[in-house]
């Protein structure tokens, strides 16, 4: 089955600054990528996710990049901000499947 | 819209005893989940159900068991708990399985002494 490894499980930056978390994913058939944010004592949400037939999406300050050929996909935060605190989870899904199985996850911490 | 609920928030229980996790979303979804959240472990999918009637097994299911017998509900059912059920469970549903946005529930806190 899937296997999604995420990384770096911690990641502290200086506000202002841009931070990269990266996950790969060992199906080939994979083709749906979400991330999602959980800040500290709150529920998972989706905060942006791209599927295969792109390479890149963006949404403001947040954006997710995919390389299907080395099968790892990535979230770039830019300019960051206190209220990026949070812990952050990959996912990945194929076509058809029902289970979306996420990554380890990744604690992010803003410095101000 | 009250979304995905979840009861109880906060539950301590010996080794042993049986209890269930109530989830209800009232956005009309077909699929519903059910994950851990332990350190370090990410989320693991224990069960989940495409409709009322339908369930299957994730990659952690041992221990646990579910029903669908309405759109709206998914209970979690531990029978015996043991220590390593020690987790933060959360329910989840969307409108498109696993390919489409999860709404999670807020969690329950689940200590099994």
């Amino acid at each position: 089955g899937e296997n999604v490894e995420q990384h770096p499980s911690t990641l502290s930056v200086q506000e202002g600054d841009s931070a990269v978390i990266k996950c790969t994913y060992s199906d080939s058939a994979s083709n749906y990528f979400p991330w999602y944010k959980q800040e500290l004592g709150k529920r998972p949400q989706l905060i942006i996710d791209i599927r295969s037939n792109v390479g890149e999406k963006k949404d403001q300050r947040i954006a997710v990049t995919l390389n299907k050929t080395a099968k790892h996909f990535s979230l770039h935060i830019t300019e960051t901000q206190p209220e990026d605190s949070a812990v952050y989870f990959c996912a990945a899904s194929r076509e058809g499947a029902q289970k979306l199985v996420f990554g380890q996850g990744t604690r992010l911490t803003i410095n101000p | 819209n009250a979304g995905v609920t979840q009861t109880p928030k906060f539950q301590v229980l010996k080794t042993g005893q049986s209890m269930t996790l109530q989830c209800a979303q009232d956005m009309n979804h077909e699929y519903m989940s059910w994950y851990r959240q332990d350190p370090g472990m990410g989320l693991r999918l224990i069960h989940y159900s495409v409709g009322a009637g339908i369930t299957d097994q994730g990659e952690v299911p041992n221990g646990y068991n579910v029903s669908r017998s309405t759109t709206e509900d998914f209970p979690l059912r531990l029978l015996s708990a043991a220590p390593s059920q020690t987790s933060v469970y959360f329910c989840a549903s969307s409108w498109r399985g696993g390919r489409g946005e999860l709404f999670f529930g807020e969690g329950s806190r689940l200590t099994v002494l």
